[in-house]
């Protein structure tokens, strides 16, 4: 089925260790965004790309880094993780303003 | 900077009850305009949008219009149904060229038998 696929869905980490996070979607869609969604908070924009080889920051970007190397691709790495990243993350792309976001089932991280 | 504000929740109703969920936003120019559900343990899919003003979004018995007068776009619904049950976001689209889109806090929703 056509969609966004998140990986892993379920992760925990000890504090100081790296991991990253997969994206990936099979619309062709041009733009991807990475969002965090903690309790009381609604969704915060970390980073988003507007097309293959592009990255910008969004709302919350610090402690973390993304890459677009590939237009279907966008990841999101964690270089040392802390106890206030834990949250869930949820992954989307869209094709142009005309359209809504297409989810992901999103990753649920524990940093102890 | 562009912003979306919506009831605070929850909100709890009897099953066949009428839902209204009051949003209001704060942009420039003219955005389309979103409500997002996300069910328990799952991603958030889109419910309705509207692109223009006095545009109407509708879907599965839920609606919402695009008020430019007002800067609203408040969802209801005549009947809910248990299955309703979820966490309902208003979200509206960046105007800057990122094709973002501004998500409210979001309110949860619950319906009793």
């Amino acid at each position: 089925n056509a969609g966004v696929t998140q990986t892993p869905k379920f992760r925990v980490l000890k504090t100081g260790q790296s991991m990253t996070l997969l994206c990936a979607q099979d619309m062709n869609h041009e733009y991807m965004y990475w969002y965090r969604q903690d309790p009381g908070m609604g969704l915060r924009l970390i980073h988003y790309s507007v097309g293959e080889g592009t990255t910008a920051k969004g709302e919350v970007p610090d402690g973390y880094n993304v890459s677009r190397l590939k237009k279907q691709n966008f990841l999101l790495g964690l270089e040392s993780a802390a106890p206030s990243q834990t949250s869930v993350y949820f992954c989307a792309s869209r094709q142009d303003s005309n359209y809504g976001y297409t989810f992901g089932s999103g990753t649920r991280l524990t940093v102890v | 900077g562009d912003s979306v504000t919506q009831m605070e929740g929850p909100v709890t109703l009897s099953e066949e009850a009428f839902l209204t969920i009051n949003c209001t936003y704060t942009a420039t120019g003219y955005p389309s305009l979103f409500w997002y559900v996300q069910y328990p343990g799952e991603g958030l899919q889109l419910l309705l949008k509207a692109t223009k003003a006095d545009d109407k979004g509708s879907n599965k018995g839920f609606e919402a219009t695009y008020r430019k007068e007002t800067t609203s776009f408040h969802l209801e619904k005549g009947s809910v149904q248990v299955s309703d049950s979820a966490v309902y976001f208003c979200a509206l689209s960046d105007q800057g060229g990122s094709e973002k889109l501004v998500f409210g806090k979001g309110t949860k929703l619950t319906v009793n038998p």
